[in-house]
Order: C-alpha cells, then structure tokens, then sequence
C-alpha cells in the first residue's frame, strides 16, 4: 500500500512564525503535490513538483514556498504565518506513468491554526 | 478556465436510501473525472474514476458515468450504509509541467447516514 506520512496532525502557530510541514511517500512517486482545504472552498493547489529540485506554482501560491532535495520528501514552507493561512493543508504524491489520469494519494493532513 | 461545481451539502439519508451527489464540470479538452472520498479525521482517498466520455466508474457500491453531452459525472448509490458518512469531492484533471496530472477539486460534499 502507497503511505504518505505527513509530519504533524496538529499544529498551532504565532503569526510571522516561519512554519515548516514535512510530507514523505514510500511509493518512489514522481510527483507531489501540496493542498489546502477549506470549508465550501474544496481543496486548492498551492504547488507541486514533479522531480527532486523541481517546483512548479498551483492556483495560490502567495505566501508559500516549497523544498523537494529528495524524492520521497516535499516540504511546504510559510516564510511568515498569518491568521488567513489557518487551514488543514493536505500533501499528495503520484506516479508519473505519462498520462493524466494518474491517482492521487493522500496524506492525513496537518491542520494549522496560527493565532 | 477549468472548474467542478457539486450539489450543495449536508446531503442526510437514512440507511438503505438511495444516493446522488450531482457533479458538473466546465472543461477545455478531455479530462479525466474523479470521485474522492474523506472519511472523518483521514485524508482522500480515491473512490472511483473514468477516463473518456461514456465510461463508468464503479467501487464499493458507487458508481458514476462521465456523460460529455450533459459535462456531468453524478455519484449514486443504491443502498447506503452508515460507515458511507464522509466528505465526496469531484474532481477533474488537467495536465501540467513534465506530464504531470493535476487536480481541480469541487467544494466537497458531506454525507450523513443516519440508522
């Protein structure tokens, strides 16, 4: 079975704390996603990659920033936290067999209250 | 641009009732149609999928048909059950740098089955 571990369940944050979310996939995917969800919203993207070292912006990237140095690891960063950053924020990996109808696996999300 | 609009929710069955979640999309091209299920305190996991106009996805008792004329891929189930009560998120797919398939999700929709 494909597991995607996410560092924390919960976290709670001060705002302008710099906040790092680790997520690791023990499926050796190419791909790997970072999402937030929000009640009536659904999830959004805010980046992806698809190699080590590659990066790409998804729909709302502001505030964000990315790391992946390894394959199995991509980590979401908050330069500077904010109450509108408050979400669960979901990290996804798949394999990149060429076509677009790959799935999606999930991590359990970190939901993040920055007060 | 890309977009999956589903049916406004809390969606409340008794057990054994019958089960649609209405989904529609508004797409260039052919993407790819998901169904992705959060059952409480986990992140998504994949329930079913289809590929190209008149394919029908089916899992667990569920099942949708990817219908191009209508742009329409509702969920049903004939009978559900309590352990059914989750979050269900449409989604579409779209590709991205080096091939890879990204998701545009709908705003999710909570079921509760009551016994």
């Amino acid at each position: 079975d494909v597991k995607v571990t996410q560092s924390s369940r919960y976290l709670v944050k001060r705002t302008g704390e710099k906040v790092f979310l680790e997520c690791v996939q023990d499926m050796d995917h190419e791909n790997m996603f970072w999402y937030r969800q929000d009640p009536g919203l659904g999830l959004r993207l805010i980046y992806f990659s698809y190699d080590v070292k590659m990066k790409e912006k998804g729909d709302i990237p502001e505030g964000y920033s990315v790391s992946r140095e390894k394959k199995e690891r991509f980590s979401l960063i908050l330069e500077s936290a904010s109450t509108n950053q408050t979400s669960m924020y979901l990290c996804a990996s798949s394999f990149d067999g060429g076509i677009i109808t790959d799935t999606q696996y999930f991590g359990p999300g970190t939901r993040l209250t920055v007060l | 641009g890309n977009s999956v609009t589903q049916m406004e929710g809390p969606v409340t069955l008794s057990e054994e009732a019958f089960l649609t979640i209405n989904c529609t999309y508004t797409a260039t091209g052919y993407p790819s149609l998901f169904w992705y299920v959060q059952y409480p305190g986990e992140g998504l996991q994949l329930l079913l999928k289809a590929t190209k106009a008149d394919d029908k996805g089916s899992n667990k008792g569920f099942e949708a048909t990817y219908r191009k004329e209508t742009t329409s891929f509702h969920l049903e189930k004939g009978s559900v059950q309590v352990s059914d009560s989750a979050v269900y998120f449409c989604a579409l797919s779209r590709r991205g740098s080096g091939n890879t398939g990204k998701l545009i999700f709908g705003q999710g929709t909570t079921l509760q089955v009551k016994p």
